[in-house]
């Protein structure tokens, strides 16, 4: 079944300990990307990527990082997470970066808590 | 800069009716728009994509258009079911631009 997979899907963490959230994606798409839902803001993407070791950030890079090693992962680090990092994050991805007119398939979600 | 506005943000509708959604975007030269379903706890399904060439697409009871002159589209659902209940997003993708703007939904409970 080709999907996009997120882990884990609930975490609460505290202030400043390191987390990695992981994505992978099973259809062999090169293009994949972070967001963010925040009540009343909708979903903001946070950085993406065009293909393998290709990444460039979003609209609200700040406190996240990326790396693209393989074509089917795309984790989320957050380095010191703090209380404005709680969120829920969307990791999703489609073929063909560049003129791409295929929809974008997403993940189930992680509700991060950072207390 | 796009901007996404969806109104309104809920809307509650008997079983059987016919509905539109509606999605406005500030600039125009958008590459596609996508209009998404999210149901509690899950991630987004995506419904229609319309290419910036298009004025419609259909899927089912589903039909989207889209209006680039006026900034405008709109998502039609024929004979709502219970099931339908979810939250609506439409996302635009602009030209020369990789990411996808969001609305911020339209959350939708069908009344049985």
């Amino acid at each position: 079944e080709a999907q996009v997979t997120q882990n884990p899907r609930y975490l609460i963490t505290v202030t400043g300990k390191k987390l990695t959230v992981t994505c992978s994606q099973n259809m062999n798409h090169e293009y994949m990307s972070w967001y963010r839902q925040d009540p009343g803001l909708g979903l903001r993407q946070i950085y993406y990527s065009m293909n393998v070791e290709v990444t460039d950030k979003g609209d609200v890079p700040e406190g996240y990082k990326v790396s693209r090693k393989e074509k089917r992962n795309f984790p989320l680090i957050l380095e010191s997470p703090s209380p404005n990092q709680t969120s829920l994050y969307f990791c999703a991805s489609r073929p063909q970066a560049i003129y791409s007119n295929q929809p974008q398939h997403f993940g189930d979600g992680t509700r991060l808590s950072i207390l | 800069k796009q901007e996404v506005t969806q109104i309104p943000a809920a809307l509650s509708v008997p079983e059987g009716e016919n509905l539109v959604l509606n999605c406005s975007f500030t600039d125009s030269a958008i590459y596609n728009l996508q209009w998404f379903r999210q149901d509690p706890g899950k991630g987004l399904t995506s419904l229609l994509l319309i290419q910036s060439s298009q004025r419609e697409q259909t899927s089912g009871r589903l039909n989207a258009s889209l209006d680039k002159s006026s900034g405008r589209s709109t998502l039609y659902i024929a004979a709502s079911q219970p099931g339908d209940s979810a939250t609506y997003l439409c996302a635009v993708r602009d030209f020369g631009n990789e990411k996808l703007t969001f609305g911020t939904g339209t959350r939708l409970t069908i009344i049985p």
